[in-house]
């Protein structure tokens, strides 16, 4: 079945270091979703980027999805302790979201 | 804001017994899904539903069923439990296919 591939699994990262993950599909998509699931609980949607070469940003948070539409990064500046949890991607196919394996991260303050 | 909300947030069954996992939404949403997460793994969808009565097979859908008889309700049944079910289950619904989903807060559910 489709597959939106993430990585890395897992990061650990110093308070105060950046952070980011990324999601690759071997084909084009037509957007991509990036959720939060804080430890304990349950995913939250964060944007959904549409259009090529698109970037976006949420306060430290910076989305950018690929000029092919193939690919779609994840980018925190200055990582804070509430930045813990896990991030996944999704891309549409057909009437529904296909998830990545998701990125956790960790930080140490 | 949108609501999901799910019956159990903790369910210990035993094998071979027939679970039931309920999952209510207040938006109004067309579609509803069930998903389970597992350690590594991510969200695999089980089902999902984009209409009252329908019903579509996601990934895993293998010992698993579903009924949507309201629009506001998604239920998930596991006709006989096993212990490689044990796992969180969520459920998120969308106004659209390709909406943002809005997820309830999961029932983990331990087989022994």
């Amino acid at each position: 079945g489709q597959q939106v591939m993430q990585i890395p699994q897992y990061q650990h990262v110093q308070e105060g270091e950046d952070f980011t993950t990324y999601c690759n599909s071997s084909t084009t998509l037509s957007n991509i979703q990036w959720y939060k699931q804080r430890p304990g609980g349950h995913p939250v949607f964060l944007i959904q980027l549409v259009k090529s070469g698109e970037v976006k940003k949420q306060k430290r948070l910076t989305f950018q999805f690929g000029e092919a539409k193939k690919n779609s990064s994840l980018h925190i500046t200055a990582t804070q302790t509430t930045d813990v949890g896990t991030y996944f991607c999704a891309e549409e196919y057909g009437n529904k979201l296909v998830f990545g394996a998701g990125t956790i991260l960790r930080v140490k303050s | 804001d949108v609501k999901v909300t799910q019956s159990s947030r903790y369910l210990v069954k035993r094998t071979g017994e027939k679970v039931f996992l309920e999952c209510v939404q207040d938006m109004d949403h067309e579609n509803m899904f069930w998903y389970r997460q597992d350690p590594g793994l991510g969200l695999r969808l089980i089902y999902f539903s984009y209409d009252v009565k329908m019903k579509e097979k996601g990934d895993i859908p293998e010992g698993y069923s579903v009924s949507r008889e309201k629009k506001e309700r998604f239920s998930l049944i596991l006709e006989s439990a096993s212990t490689n079910q044990t796992s969180m289950y969520l459920c998120a619904s969308s106004f659209g296919p390709g909406n943002e989903q809005f997820f309830g807060p999961g029932t983990r559910l331990t087989v022994l």
